[in-house]
């Protein structure tokens, strides 16, 4: 079963615009990252917020996390067209003595010029 | 560019056959992590080694299993091929310290599989 959902599945903005995205996750979590993934290739991670942290930037990002809600949202300020991807927010939990990343479906996100 | 590499990049096997995927690691890494990606879903995790051994599995039967060397790279084997085996295989590496939980994983490029 999925740990996160994204939330909307699909975004399409024009570019210089804000692109917020949403992620719900189940359990109690000690963080929450985001990643992106570009036409079905790798995904690459943008940043990790840790569960006693409330907001975090990293550039053009700002991630919030709200515990109380188990819910988390992505901002992409200033969109521009290589944005366009797919954004998944992953949590990690245990399974066995590993720690695995458990993924939404995602939100493709398409930055028009 | 994670420094995680995964050969092929594409392959289209038959149903029943066999197939084996490979993953390098990031220099300095010393675990890694399989999972599938079937088309418009997210990625769903197979399992993990570390120390050459598989320390954690998710909903995958016994005929995916996997192997991880000294120099840390790993590969995926999958028996019996099944049409809903067609999907992307991402690998990703992580550094763990023994007693402490890896965080953030790096991920490969992906292998894409069809079965026919």
């Amino acid at each position: 079963s999925q740990q996160g959902e994204e939330d909307p599945q699909a975004l399409s903005i024009q570019e210089g615009e804000n692109a917020t995205m949403n992620c719900s996750y189940k359990t109690s979590i000690n963080n929450l990252q985001w990643y992106r993934q570009n036409s079905g290739r790798g995904l690459v991670h943008l940043i990790l917020i840790r569960s006693n942290e409330r907001e975090k930037h990293s550039g053009r990002l700002r991630v919030t996390l709200d515990t109380s809600k188990k819910s988390s949202s992505l901002l992409i300020t200033a969109s521009r067209a290589a944005d366009t991807a797919s954004y998944f927010c992953a949590t990690p939990i245990s399974s066995g003595s590993a720690r695995q990343l458990t993924f939404g479906s995602g939100t493709q996100l398409t930055v028009l010029p | 560019e994670t420094g995680v590499t995964q050969s092929p990049t594409h392959l289209i096997k038959t149903r029943g056959q066999q197939v084996t995927l490979r993953c390098s690691s990031q220099s300095g890494h010393n675990t890694v992590s399989w999972y599938q990606q079937a088309l418009g879903q997210g990625p769903q995790f197979i399992f993990q080694y570390y120390r050459e051994e598989e320390n954690g599995r998710g909903n995958f039967p016994p005929r995916f299993s996997g192997l991880q060397f000294p120099n840390y790279s790993s590969e995926l084997n999958v028996n019996a091929l099944e049409l809903d085996d067609s999907a992307l295989y991402l690998c990703a590496s992580s550094f763990k310290k023994s007693g402490s939980s890896q965080e953030t994983q790096y991920f490969g490029p992906g292998t894409r599989l069809l079965v026919l």
